[in-house]
């Protein structure tokens, strides 16, 4: 079984560029989540999606945004790009219930 | 909202030494699971608890959950330089659909051979 795939890995925007992320889950898993990482600041949740449904949101401004297709495969667009945007994308599927979680390799993004 | 500390930020051991990183959640938890992410990797999901009091084992990684489903800790014994990475917990809540893990901050073991 294929793993989650998550693409770019690595991406350099510039200050007020926008940026779209995309993530593959696991075959048959409908829950897909962002999760933005930081040196000092663990993984912070950026938002859940299941069966093309927001079902969860963390805290972060109206900038982030995603959205999630019929064949569960999602993306995540970050619009007028900040220099604190500068971190590890890390999306993860999971199936049914409290199923764990399972990442992808992340996508890299620096903004200069 | 859910809030889950985890403590410490950081450990270095000396190979060999044992390594303990603790779990507490500001409410009562429907499941904990555990995650090691290596440097430069994505996080691994090692193992769920989900029963009050209930202890698990990998080799020599132990997993508890405390009484009250409330705490959690990993402990491993007589770490090797493979351990190194950083541990993070995540507690579930029992919220149905709108089921949410919460993430620890994450504790960066280094191991010194």
């Amino acid at each position: 079984k294929a793993g989650v795939t998550q693409t770019p890995r690595y991406l350099i925007k510039t200050r007020g560029q926008q940026v779209t992320l995309s993530c593959s889950p696991i075959s048959g898993h409908r829950s897909v989540s962002w999760y933005q990482q930081t040196p000092g600041q663990g993984l912070q949740f950026l938002f859940e999606y299941f069966s093309e449904t927001q079902r969860n949101k963390g805290n972060f401004p109206g900038r982030f945004s995603g959205r999630q297709f019929s064949n569960s495969r999602s993306e995540m667009n970050v619009s007028t790009l900040e220099l604190g945007d500068s971190a590890l994308y890390l999306c993860a599927s999971r199936g049914t219930g409290n199923s764990p979680l399972h990442f992808g390799n992340g996508t890299r993004l620096t903004v200069t | 909202g859910q809030q889950v500390m985890q403590i410490p930020q950081y450990q270095h051991v000396q190979e060999g030494e044992d390594f303990t990183t603790y779990c507490n959640s500001s409410t009562t938890l429907s499941n904990i699971q555990w995650y090691k992410q290596r440097p430069g990797g994505h996080p691994v999901f090692l193992i769920q608890l989900v029963k009050s009091g209930e202890v698990k084992k990998q080799k020599r990684l132990t997993f508890q959950f405390g009484e009250a489903k409330k705490n959690s800790s990993l402990h491993i014994t007589a770490t090797q330089t493979t351990d190194v990475g950083t541990y993070f917990c995540a507690g579930g809540n029992s919220g149905g659909s709108n089921y949410k893990l919460t993430f620890g901050k994450g504790t960066l073991l280094t191991v010194n051979p």
